[in-house]
């Protein structure tokens, strides 16, 4: 399974929203679709796992959404930490097999 | 809480060997299943291997398979990745990551920091 991101960039200010997009190319069970954050130096945090539930300790700007191939992180209004690279994955589990997307990073306008 | 720790990064030549370790705590790391996530500079996430909670399943990508072997030792809560035969194209930060669940793997709840390995001659 191969997930394109979109946009690349997404260039925003803080309180907007910010919708971004994850497609696989073929039809995946949400149930192992996830999205994570990664900051600059920082290793990648889980944010939403089975295509819409929050991890712990996410706050609840962050949501998800989809099913089948077409899959959406929303991020109500956008916090000054919020600034990061997106990515989404999938989870093939026969065999084992883990895809990332190539990430949305969402910056400053 | 738990901790993810990994070591053994640094600057190897092409051809040579390297062995990265994981160091795990505050959890029960005998039941989890564990990957190795590796970033090139710059660039996005790629998932290495994974390897069962006992060790008697892994699975590799295929731009490592044959020359990357990944292990655990249970008694001392560590996970390794041997690292044959390395390239250029090998240098990236090297993460371990746990799986979030001990039935179904799905997703990763933690990671490590990551350690930086660069191949170069």
């Amino acid at each position: 399974t191969v997930l394109t991101q979109s946009p690349g960039t997404l260039s925003l200010s803080p309180g907007e929203r910010a919708t971004l997009s994850c497609r696989a190319s073929q039809s995946v069970s949400s149930s192992y679709l996830a999205w994570y954050q990664q900051k600059p130096g920082q290793a990648p945090r889980l944010l939403i796992y089975g295509a819409s539930s929050r991890a712990t300790g996410i706050p609840d700007r962050f949501s998800g959404s989809g099913s089948g191939t077409d899959f959406t992180l929303t991020i109500s209004r956008l916090e000054p930490e919020d600034f990061a690279v997106y990515y989404c994955h999938h989870y093939d589990s026969s065999p084992p097999m883990v895809t990332f997307g190539p990430g949305t990073k969402v910056d400053f306008k | 809480q738990v901790q993810l720790v990994e070591s053994g990064g640094g600057v190897v030549q092409p051809g040579r060997s390297l062995r990265l370790s994981c160091a795990a705590s505050g959890f029960t790391f005998s039941t989890y299943g564990m990957h190795w996530v590796r970033q090139a500079p710059g660039k996005g996430l790629e998932w290495v291997s994974v390897i069962s909670y006992d060790g008697s399943n892994e699975f590799y990508s295929d731009s490592v398979k044959g020359r990357f072997t990944i292990s655990r030792d249970n008694s001392k809560n560590t996970l390794y990745l041997q690292m044959d035969s390395l390239r250029a194209e090998d240098t990236a930060v090297y993460y371990c990551a746990k799986e979030s669940s001990v039935s179904v793997a799905m997703d990763f709840d933690y990671w490590g920091q990551g350690t930086l390995v660069i191949v170069s001659s």
